[in-house]
This record gives C-alpha cells, sequence and structure tokens, in this order.
C-alpha cells in the first residue's frame, strides 16, 4: 500500500512553545489530507481537513488559530500546534487518501507523540 | 463528532481461539474499513469493503459489510500473540470526501 511518513515521531517541548508536524505521502499524491488526535486508550478524532490549495477545514470544536495546517504541496502537510499546554498533549496522526487507486484507499502516518511539559 | 458503536471493547482470549468484534450504525455508509492499531503506531488497514453483503477475507481475517449498510463485522481465526493490539473499524460515505468515522475500538489480548 502506499506511505505516508510524519516527522517528528515525538516531541517534548515547554508550556507556550510551538510545534509543527509534518506529514508526507511518499510515493502517491495527496490533495487532500486529514489531521487526527489521539489520547490514550481511545479512538481517533478528526481535527481537520487539510486541502491543498486552499484552506484547512476544522471539525466543530477545534480552535483554527490553534491548529495551524498548511498543505504546502501535493505531498505535505503541516500541523502547527501554536503556544502549546499540557493539554494539547497527545498522539497526532495524519491520513491520506490514495485517490490514484480504485477505491481511494486511506493510508495513515506512524503518529506523532506531543508532550507539553 | 458521529462514532460508530464498536464492541467488545475489549477481549482477552487464549492463543488459537477465534474472534469477532463488530461495529453499528444508526446511519449508512458507503464503505467499511478495519484497521489494527499497534502501540505508538498509526493504524494499518486491514481489510476494506465496498459493497453491501461483501464477504471479504485477508489471511485468517474475514470481514462482511452488512446488507442494511448499518454494521460489518471482523473475525480473526485461530489467533496468535501479534494478534495483540486495537482494532477499529471505520465508515466512509463517498460523499464525505475521504473523511472517516471511527469506532471506539476493541483492545484484544492474546495469552500464549
Amino acid at each position: 500500500g502506499a506511505v505516508v511518513s510524519q516527522h517528528p515521531s515525538r516531541v517534548i517541548c515547554k508550556s507556550g512553545t510551538s510545534v509543527k508536524i509534518e506529514c508526507r505521502s511518499l510515493d502517491f499524491q495527496a490533495t487532500t489530507m486529514f489531521w487526527y488526535r489521539q489520547f490514550p486508550k481511545q479512538s481517533l478524532m478528526l481535527m481537520a481537513t487539510s486541502n491543498e490549495g486552499s484552506k484547512a477545514t476544522y471539525e466543530q470544536g477545534v480552535e483554527k488559530d490553534k491548529f495551524l495546517i498548511n498543505h504546502a504541496s501535493l505531498t505535505l502537510s503541516t500541523l502547527t500546534v501554536t503556544s502549546a499546554h499540557p493539554e494539547d498533549s497527545s498522539f497526532y496522526i495524519c491520513s491520506a487518501p490514495d485517490r490514484e487507486g480504485v477505491y481511494n484507499e486511506q493510508f495513515f502516518g506512524p503518529g506523532t507523540r506531543l508532550t507539553v511539559l | 463528532g458521529q462514532q460508530l458503536n464498536q464492541s467488545p471493547q475489549s477481549m482477552f482470549i487464549q492463543e488459537g481461539e477465534d474472534v469477532s468484534m463488530n461495529c453499528t450504525s444508526s446511519s449508512i455508509f458507503n464503505t467499511w474499513l478495519w484497521y489494527k492499531q499497534d502501540p505508538g503506531e498509526g493504524p494499518v488497514l486491514l481489510i476494506a469493503l465496498y459493497k453491501a453483503g461483501e464477504l471479504t477475507s485477508n489471511g485468517r481475517l474475514t470481514a462482511q459489510f452488512g446488507i442494511t449498510r448499518k454494521d460489518s463485522f471482523l473475525n480473526i481465526s485461530a489467533s496468535i500473540p501479534s494478534d495483540v493490539g486495537i482494532y477499529f473499524c471505520a465508515g466512509q460515505l463517498w460523499t464525505s470526501y475521504g473523511k472517516l468515522t471511527f469506532g471506539q475500538g476493541t483492545i484484544l489480548t492474546v495469552h500464549p
């Protein structure tokens, strides 16, 4: 299947700093990518849809000024957690549908563990 | 957002046993997907179902797309220790531009 990478795999930062997480589709182009957040022992909750060439679409309750999304190219989307606080500590996962595939199967990155001290 | 009802929440089984888990929804989906997530990793697609009534196998895994489009089940036969992990169902609508709705997950523990 298609490969999606994320960087970094884990990051620890001080409260008040901003953290950028990258999501790349390695062997296919992704005009759309999705960002999820997952707390321990819980399911994935969709945060936003990243659209190449246009603004991201945020799910209800997600602060767009807090979680900045930029879809810079057909293979790269970035999520910036601005002024991070301990409650932002979580596992952030991106995904991308392979629209060149027959059924637009969606592939997930390995996730980024964010810990805010 | 909307979630699928996935059950059971957790299972503790002996190696060699068969496993069954299911997801139900109050609304229909066009696609049902089953993912497995290992600790600290992203979900990996196990099986994708695209037609109501479809029964699909992937090795020891078998999944079915319910005829009403509102449910799906996943069976694992002859479980092995590496089957340990969290299993998620996910539903997708053609009109959702790729958005997935996830179930709460089933935590599977396999005792050797």
